[in-house]
């Protein structure tokens, strides 16, 4: 397996445009993840879904990002319209089980946001 | 909500033990701690889990008290290939539902020296 596939790899946009950010994850894996990472706030866990469904959102900062699955190969994250303080490395994973006592994460290998 | 609490950074040598240790005074009762390493552009990768007392891999060891409010993640004769930045997660299951709320320290940044 290729392992959890995030693109783009980076990106550079400027303050007010969309951004999309587009993950695959681990086939046969049921649960997605994304994550934002900052130096001031560490990995912080916006949203994550379960066969596709969002679970829990409370980590979306507001209401300029939003998250979709519509398969259970393809999530995106988008930010509109984006600002400066969004730049931040975001990542998704994929876990094939959760609520059991074994939950290893598969990380991708992050999206780097620069917004000017 | 439980929250961790790590050294920001810690410096060793080749060959060393290095122990890392996490506070978790809040861990509620079903909570599991999980260890992870990131290495520079890349995505946090699993290293060990546990519940209570000792959990051991291939390569690292986990120490967990009793209590339960601390656990220390042990990389024994680390080399330079192990610095990396280690993070310590403890799942929070909430008591009403299944949200679980996963709360992710700020790591601590391991330098291992020749």
């Amino acid at each position: 397996d290729a392992g959890v596939i995030q693109s783009p790899r980076h990106e550079v946009t400027e303050m007010g445009q969309e951004v999309t950010l587009r993950c695959k994850p681990i086939s046969g894996h049921d649960y997605l993840f994304w994550y934002r990472q900052t130096m001031m706030r560490g990995l912080e866990l916006l949203i994550y879904f379960n066969n596709n469904v969002p679970i829990d959102d409370s980590g979306m900062p507001e209401d300029r990002f939003s998250a979709k699955m519509p398969n259970a190969s393809f999530s995106t994250l988008k930010i509109q319209p984006s600002e400066p303080r969004d730049s931040a490395v975001y990542f998704c994973a994929s876990t094939p089980l959760w609520g059991s006592s074994y939950n290893e994460q598969f990380f991708g290998p992050g999206t780097r946001l620069t917004v000017l | 909500l439980a929250k961790t609490t790590q050294p920001i950074s810690m410096d060793s040598y080749e060959g060393q033990e290095v122990n890392i240790t996490c506070s978790h005074n809040n861990i509620a009762t079903n909570d599991y701690i999980t260890w992870y390493q990131q290495f520079p552009s890349q995505g946090p990768r699993f290293i060990i889990q546990g519940y209570k007392t000792k959990v051991t891999n291939e390569v690292a060891s986990l120490f967990i008290p009793a209590d339960r409010k601390s656990s220390t993640l042990s990389l024994p004769r680390v080399s330079l290939s192990d610095t990396a930045v280690y993070y310590c997660l403890v799942g929070d299951l909430e008591s009403a539902g299944n949200n679980r709320k996963l709360i992710w320290g700020l790591g601590t940044s391991l330098a291992v020296n020749p």
